[in-house]
């Protein structure tokens, strides 16, 4: 099983709303992953978990506030969003963070697409 | 910095046909991992093959197939019998080798949209 679920599929959100974005994976990884993603461009990182603890923060803005409750399950909080934040938000998992093996792959999620208005 | 370039923006190939996608990086290192994903219009991510650039030998999965020309630097996919459903965008990634700090993480290129003509 190498899937990874994202929950909900779409949001709509104004910019004074509270939400949370929710990834959960079965396949014993301890590393999980938050990208954003707008239209026609690449995914671009936005933070690592590993082993439940925060090891990067790509100089997000504090709007968005990541929780890792256990291995299995990692959220984002969406709270005072802007516009420009409505993208693809993607997750990912992936063995962990550091082992330097070829099977250390990154599996995602099919993402929630968020709309800020 | 390593960085990863994918100079086509948009491809299409007839069904059937063979089509190839490149893919360049810069890095000054020298063990690391090239990816293929395909993120079909369903949005998920899916990895369709990866390279560690220790190997010479180029890596296949099914119909899907690499040349990689490590001191080129150039990662090329191969997409032999194409099929109405390898239509998406395909990104190219690269992940370092080396332990710590962000060794985990992929640099994307910009992507190719693949599109397949009946």
């Amino acid at each position: 099983d190498t899937e990874v679920t994202q929950t909900p599929k779409h949001l709509v959100m104004g910019m004074t709303n509270k939400k949370s974005l929710k990834c959960e994976q079965h396949m014993g990884h301890r590393a999980m992953y938050w990208y954003k993603q707008k239209a026609k461009k690449p995914p671009e990182l936005m933070f690592v978990y590993s082993y439940e603890k925060l090891s990067i923060n790509e100089s997000v803005p504090s709007r968005f506030s990541p929780e890792c409750p256990n291995s299995s399950l990692l959220n984002l909080h969406l709270h005072a969003l802007q516009p420009e934040d409505s993208a693809l938000y993607l997750c990912a998992s992936s063995q962990d963070s550091f082992t330097n093996l070829a099977k250390n792959i990154q599996y995602f999620g099919a993402g929630t697409r968020l709309s800020v208005l | 910095a390593q960085t990863v370039t994918q100079s086509q923006p948009e491809m299409s190939v007839q069904e059937a046909e063979t089509v190839t996608l490149s893919c360049t990086y810069d890095t000054s290192e020298s063990d690391y991992y090239l990816f293929w994903y395909k993120q079909p219009p369903s949005r998920q991510m899916i990895l369709v093959i990866r390279q560690e650039a220790y190997k010479q030998q180029n890596a296949t999965e099914n119909r899907f197939s690499v040349n990689f020309q490590k001191a080129a630097k150039s990662f090329s996919l191969k997409i032999s019998d194409s099929q109405l459903g390898d239509a998406a965008m395909y990104f190219c990634a690269y992940r370092s080798a080396n332990y710590g700090g962000s060794q985990g993480n992929l640099i994307f290129g910009k992507g190719t949209k693949l599109s397949v003509k009946p």
